[in-house]
């Protein structure tokens, strides 16, 4: 069974600190690994797609990274604008459902 | 381009009581999925369409969901008779079957609550 795991829970920063999300997955055979982000309220809003172990992508002060069994979602230099809930999902295979992990309730702080 | 859209945005009924939840999603987009995120856990799938079809209705706790999908275009999910553990929110995706592989874009959710 797929299963993702996504760690701290809840991660407070002062504006200006850097920091990582990390996203824990087992998948039968991974086709794609997401990241959105949720703001209160609101339904997720998509970030990155990742399809291969060693890919990266960048988004404003976003990079997301991938390894075969986890990814990290750095965040360089936040602000407040950048607090939501991080949510990693993954998919098994062609236009299948994701799984989703809990998320990552990010707080900064000015 | 509009989004995925969703309504009601919030509906409280009592138990035993039906509802219906309805989505539209991107136009041009064959693939429509519904998820759900009850407190304190994950988003959760329920089923996916593909145009009119289910492809995939796994997810669906029991028999008091129904889903349909009109014409392959907005979707409806009706609950009956509603029960207290169906209250969580409701998303609906929907993703294009040419454009990037599973890339799904979320509408804003129905908050159902069951009393």
């Amino acid at each position: 069974e797929d299963q993702v795991t996504q760690s701290p829970e809840a991660l407070r920063l002062q504006e200006g600190e850097s920091s990582s999300l990390n996203c824990s997955y087992t998948v039968s055979g991974l086709r794609g690994l997401f990241w959105y982000r949720q703001d209160p309220g609101k339904g997720p809003e998509f970030l990155f797609t990742l399809y291969s172990a060693g890919e990266e992508k960048e988004k404003e002060r976003l990079k997301a990274t991938l390894t075969k069994k986890e990814s990290f979602l750095h965040i360089t230099a936040p602000k407040p604008e950048d607090s939501a809930t991080y949510l990693c999902a993954v998919g098994s295979s062609g236009n299948t459902p994701l799984v989703f992990g809990k998320g990552t309730r990010l707080s900064v702080i000015a | 381009e509009a989004g995925v859209t969703q309504f009601p945005s919030h509906s409280v009924i009592e138990k035993g009581q039906t509802v219906t939840l309805r989505c539209d999603p991107i136009s041009g987009h064959d693939n429509l999925y519904w998820y759900r995120r009850v407190m304190g856990k994950e988003i959760k799938f329920l089923l996916h369409f593909v145009k009119e079809s289910k492809q995939d209705e796994s997810g669906m706790p029991n028999n008091r969901f129904l889903a349909e999908r009109t014409g392959g275009t907005y979707s409806t999910l009706k609950v009956q008779p509603a029960e207290l553990e169906d209250s969580g929110v409701y998303f609906c995706a929907s993703s294009s079957e040419t454009g990037p592989p599973y890339e799904q874009y979320f509408g804003p959710g129905t908050r159902l609550t069951v009393t």
